[in-house]
């Protein structure tokens, strides 16, 4: 399996709801990523976890709220958030190489429009 | 990690190569080129990476200059499917995870 799958495709919300974003990947990766992608732009790191613990966090707001319950998910909880945090949200899994730096395994995203 | 300097757009004809070149004049001698590409829709996709030797597998070749200041993304045989932002990366060192993506090359296989 060298898939990595992410749910729901598509998500609407409104600013006050709680729903959460699902990323499960069987390549025996451990390291996770969240990626955020605004129309047209380039996707932009948001959450790096290595071995199940969160090693990078790019400045992100504290309405998004990750989690990695096992080796193979990931979570990204998604509480409050803006009409401007609408965007394709990206998971991706890696080796943890001690050599060069691992290439990344892409799901195909989750669409969010929050209203 | 150093930046990449891509050009924003190119048109390709179906079945012919598609060259897509790529700077990075602040690389260093540890920093590995990385191109992926995303097609409309779906995550991105990797598709090669190398250091300062030429690389070729079954969906591109990579050309690295001597002077690894820039390296040029070969497809051979573009077809339409190969329509996509394709996105040229610089990273260094094993535990760098930061995968920084630039604006990439938009390109467009016509028939």
């Amino acid at each position: 399996d060298t898939e990595v799958t992410q749910t729901p495709k598509h998500l609407v919300m409104g600013m006050t709801n709680k729903k959460s974003l699902k990323c499960e990947q069987h390549m025996g990766h451990r390291a996770m990523y969240w990626y955020k992608q605004k129309a047209k732009k380039p996707p932009e790191l948001m959450f790096v976890y290595s071995y199940e613990k969160l090693s990078i966090n790019e400045s992100v707001p504290s309405r998004f709220s990750p989690e990695c319950p096992n080796s193979s998910l990931l979570n990204l909880h998604l509480h409050a958030l803006q009409p401007e945090d609408s965007a394709l949200y990206l998971c991706a899994s890696s080796q943890v190489s001690s050599g060069r730096a691992a290439e990344q395994f892409f799901g195909p995203g989750t669409r969010l429009t929050v209203l | 990690d150093a930046k990449t300097t891509q050009p924003p757009s190119m048109d390709c004809a179906e079945g012919r190569a598609a060259n897509l070149p790529c700077n990075h004049s602040t690389i260093s001698g540890n920093e590995y080129v990385y191109w992926y590409r995303q097609i409309h829709s779906q995550g991105p996709q990797y598709i090669i990476h190398g250091l300062k030797n030429n690389e070729t597998n079954e969906m591109a070749s990579l050309i690295i200059t001597e002077d690894r200041k820039s390296s040029t993304l070969i497809l051979p045989h573009a077809t339409l499917r190969d329509t996509a932002v394709y996105y040229c990366i610089v990273r260094g060192r094993a535990n760098d995870y930061k995968l920084s993506f630039g604006a990439g090359t938009t390109v467009t296989v016509r028939a």
